[in-house]
């Protein structure tokens, strides 16, 4: 069965450095989303790709916070400088379309900042 | 934009009793609304959904209802099983706007 796949599972970093997650969505998904779920909450959507465009990242803290998908395919998540405030599990997901439509969910990255 | 909110946030059963979680949005324009389920350390998955022109469906133990006039709708488990014991979230979207999650009910089990 198709997963969407993500890498490192856990991250331990200190305040001001850089991090990285990547995701790979299930093949064919058009549609690929980064969400930051904080222990004890929902998921909450971070930004939103169709295909390489970026679609919705009202949401990402753009002064710490990047994402691209430049090939349409896979994607890289980037926070620098992570703060403490970031320690979150990084939930990728992705769909075949925009709309209410089934998103498959990666395993995510735990990430702690120190 | 939409509000979840989601209730009870703990939910404790004995085995083979069934345990009912209810949602409320916001947006009376929503009108995709999935239900997922989410085991310790790992990813959110859909385990039902229903769509603002139905109001019901079931799939074997588990069943949605929505109440389009109250904008409330609620996951239905029934025969409870230990493998059940998870944490639960709601979801509502409209047209190609993102989901909007509740912050999760832990539903335990107790054999």
């Amino acid at each position: 069965e198709a997963e969407v796949a993500q890498s490192p599972r856990y991250k331990i970093t200190e305040k001001s450095q850089a991090v990285a997650f990547w995701c790979d969505p299930i093949s064919g998904h058009a549609t690929l989303y980064w969400y930051r779920q904080i222990l004890g909450q929902g998921p909450e959507l971070l930004v939103q790709f169709q295909d390489e465009s970026v679609v919705d990242d009202s949401q990402l803290p753009k002064d710490r916070f990047s994402a691209e998908r430049l090939k349409g395919v896979d994607s890289t998540l980037k926070i620098q400088p992570a703060e403490l405030g970031d320690s979150a599990m990084y939930l990728c997901a992705s769909s075949l379309g925009l709309a209410g439509v089934e998103q498959f969910f990666g395993p995510g990255t735990r990430l702690t900042v120190l | 934009g939409e509000n979840v909110e989601q209730h009870p946030s703990t939910l404790s059963v004995q085995e083979g009793d069934s345990a009912v979680i209810k949602c409320t949005y916001s947006d009376s324009a929503s009108n995709y609304f999935p239900w997922y389920k989410q085991e310790l350390g790992k990813g959110p998955q859909l385990i039902i959904d229903i769509r603002s022109n139905v109001g019901e469906k079931k799939d074997q133990r588990i069943a949605v209802t929505l109440n389009k006039t109250a904008k409330h709708f609620s996951l239905h488990i029934t025969e409870t099983q230990p493998e059940d014991s998870a944490v639960y979230f709601c979801a509502a979207s409209k047209g190609n706007t993102p989901l909007v999650f509740g912050k999760g009910t832990r539903l335990s089990v107790i054999a």
